[in-house]
């Protein structure tokens, strides 16, 4: 079974514009989480969608935007980069959502670098 | 809000030695999972082992063991028989009961393994 997959792997933008990142959950997954990982601040959570809703977001601003589609698949959106954007952005699928009793799957992530 | 702190951001330890990581985390939930996260340099985040708050028992995968003291909020990970592959960044994370979708990161331990 594939793993989850997220493209692309590295990203370079420039400060103003915005950034699309996709991410495609293991089959038969119904979640797809996003997380920022910065040396600074670690790993935070951005949000977490399950058959196309959102169900839980992250304190972030709201420059930071995602979607998911009915296959599962998700983006998120970053517009208007700012420098503190970069980061590593990893998308986590699971069966159902819930991390205690239906396990986060990692993807390897996209790095994202704003110049 | 929950907290994981993992005070040590860095460790090593001799091929085939035992090694003990540390987290603590803060909570005044009383159902709630905790984790532990492996992160190569590949950058996927990779589950070892996980823990029910509800259960007494410490969990075990192989060589992976962990020392849950529900009161003392502290949850470290003993890693024996130390592997050359298990060099890699160490994250503890938490999660509320079933039906939480996020995880909450330590900053975490940077491992090394010494030949």
């Amino acid at each position: 079974k594939a793993g989850v997959t997220q493209t692309p792997r590295y990203l370079i933008k420039t400060r103003g514009q915005q950034v699309t990142l996709s991410c495609s959950p293991i089959s038969g997954h119904r979640s797809v989480s996003w997380y920022q990982q910065t040396p600074g601040q670690g790993l935070q959570f951005l949000f977490e969608y399950f058959s196309e809703t959102q169900r839980n977001k992250g304190n972030f601003p709201g420059r930071f935007s995602g979607r998911q589609f009915s296959n599962s698949r998700s983006e998120m959106n970053v517009s208007t980069l700012e420098l503190g954007d970069s980061a590593l952005y990893l998308c986590a699928s699971s069966l159902w959502g819930g991390a205690g009793n239906s396990p986060l799957h990692f993807g390897n992530g996209t790095r994202l670098t704003v110049t | 809000a929950q907290t994981v702190t993992q005070s040590q951001p860095e460790m090593s330890v001799q091929e085939a030695e035992t090694v003990t990581l540390s987290c603590t985390y803060d909570t005044s939930e009383s159902d709630y999972y905790l984790f532990w996260y492996k992160q190569p340099p590949s950058r996927q985040m990779i589950l070892v082992i996980r823990q029910e708050a509800y259960k007494q028992q410490n969990a075990t995968e192989n060589r992976f063991s962990v020392n849950f003291q529900k009161a003392a909020k502290s949850f470290s990970l003993k890693i024996s028989d130390s592997q050359l592959g298990d060099a890699a960044m160490y994250f503890c994370a938490y999660s509320l009961g079933a039906g939480s979708y996020q995880l909450t990161f330590g900053k975490g331990t940077k491992l090394s393994v010494i030949p």
